[in-house]
């Protein structure tokens, strides 16, 4: 079964308006969670590391005033679009690094994503 | 240039039919290799890791060549099922959990 999940799994907004998407590890703790945004056709980017207890580190050309990522517990970390416009309509996946029970090593695993469009 | 490149394909091949897909990556220092498949509108999922000695699993068999900086995939008796994207995945050097992804190559297997 899933071990990290997304929500919601798909959202259309006005332009103008924020955007919350939760990403929960179901089975495991995560201290390192990412967020990946992809586009039609294109690879998946990553856009931060979120750590929990600590500020997200941000990759080059991502806003981190426009994008807010908030981890604040060992399963659970939030990216909030902020002021979203069309250009910011994507596929956002989060990952989370853990080690599951009964497992030897850490594996990161990815949510089932989501669709945001923003009219 | 691409820390990742592949070729999107689409590769588009008859069932059973046996076909590779290559990826290069541009740091040298890069620590660790993955295949992951994605299928249309879903996320990825982890489909075999790669080692410098091979590794293969059923059908499909991984191959990296740090001397040139090369990771191939190779599918035998392709299944219809097997039609999907799949995507490169690198671990640059240290520890912090980053996947950089290459585009993606596109499989149809067709019957």
């Amino acid at each position: 079964g899933a071990v990290v999940s997304q929500h919601p799994s798909w959202v259309i907004c006005k332009s103008g308006t924020s955007v919350k998407i939760e990403c929960r590890s179901l089975d495991f703790q995560a201290t390192t969670m990412f967020w990946y945004r992809q586009f039609p056709k294109q690879s998946l980017m990553l856009m931060a590391t979120s750590n929990e207890g600590s500020k997200a580190t941000y990759e080059q050309g991502v806003e981190k005033d426009k994008f807010l990522i908030n981890h604040a517990s060992l399963t659970l970390s939030t990216l909030t679009v902020t002021s979203a416009h069309p250009e910011d309509s994507s596929f956002y996946i989060c990952s989370a690094d853990g080690l599951l029970a009964g497992a030897s090593t850490d594996t990161q695993y990815f949510g089932p994503g989501t669709r945001l469009t923003v009219l | 240039r691409k820390e990742v490149e592949q070729d999107p394909g689409p590769f588009n091949v008859p069932e059973g039919a046996t076909v590779a897909f290559n990826c290069t990556y541009s740091n040298s220092a890069s620590q660790s290799f993955f295949w992951y498949r994605q299928d249309c509108r879903k996320e990825p999922k982890l489909l075999m890791s790669v080692y410098s000695s091979g590794n293969e699993d059923g059908r499909f068999t991984a191959q990296l060549n740090r001397a040139s900086q090369y990771i191939s995939l190779l599918i035998r008796d392709s299944k219809l099922s097997d039609s999907a994207t799949y995507l490169c995945v690198v671990i640059p050097s240290g520890n912090t959990g980053k996947l950089i992804f290459g585009q993606g190559t596109t499989l149809q297997v067709k019957p």
